[in-house]
């Protein structure tokens, strides 16, 4: 499968305790992003980079949250001290940037995260 | 500001017949409209995207209508089949290409 990989697909954990995610982009997608779902609604943007540079994050990332990409292909996304509105599906997403305003971004199946 | 939303949250339609889903957006500034499916326990799927410059574009089944006169997206999707049971969302993508989404339809099959 040459699609986005994310891992793990589901978490459970207590309130307090500390969790990362990870994502695999489609092999020479220089761009990442993270999108936070809760149920019902759509997906809403958190953060990008561009390779190993974090361009842009969103107001809703908190200083709870960290992301990181090393090397420019994988990427982690770490939230500490999890909260029970922490409870969402967190999707990854990739895309080659090649010019012009716009590439389709491809979609991860998601990890779902449960704050107890 | 940046937001996304849908006209209506359900819609059941008979298997074979047109299904419409519409989309009302607020940012003139979205270059790209796009929308995705997403089955459930999955990511988002691309459908189809419209430049914002265009007014219509085709697909396999399915047509995207840009209306930037009342800043309306729709999504007509003919002769539905079972598969096409799942929740459409819209989105825009605003310069960063940092998407922006509505809320999602749930289309529904009736055999």
């Amino acid at each position: 499968d040459t699609g986005v990989s994310q891992d793990p697909r589901h978490k459970i954990t207590k309130r307090g305790q500390n969790v990362t995610f990870r994502c695999d982009p489609i092999s020479e997608h220089n761009r990442l992003y993270w999108y936070r779902q809760t149920l019902g609604q759509g997906p809403e943007f958190l953060t990008y980079f561009q390779n190993e540079a974090q361009l842009e994050k969103s107001r809703l990332l908190s200083d709870r949250f960290s992301a990181e990409r090393p090397k420019g292909s994988f990427s982690t996304l770490e939230i500490q001290r999890t909260e029970q509105g922490d409870s969402a599906m967190y999707l990854c997403a990739s895309t080659k940037l090649a010019g012009g305003s716009y590439n389709e971004q491809f979609f991860g199946p998601g990890t779902r995260l449960t704050v107890l | 500001g940046e937001s996304v939303g849908l006209h209506l949250p359900t819609l059941s339609v008979q298997e074979g017949d047109n299904s419409i889903i519409n989309c009302a957006y607020s940012n003139s500034a979205s270059d790209y409209f796009i929308w995705y499916k997403q089955e459930s326990g999955k990511g988002p799927q691309f459908i189809i995207d419209i430049r914002s410059n265009m007014d219509k574009r085709q697909g396999q089944r399915v047509t995207v209508l840009l209306n930037k006169t009342v800043k309306h997206l729709s999504l007509q999707i003919a002769a539905t089949q079972p598969g096409d049971s799942a929740v459409y969302f819209c989105a825009e993508n605003i310069g960063t290409q940092k998407l922006v989404f509505g809320q999602g339809t749930r289309l529904t099959i009736n055999p």
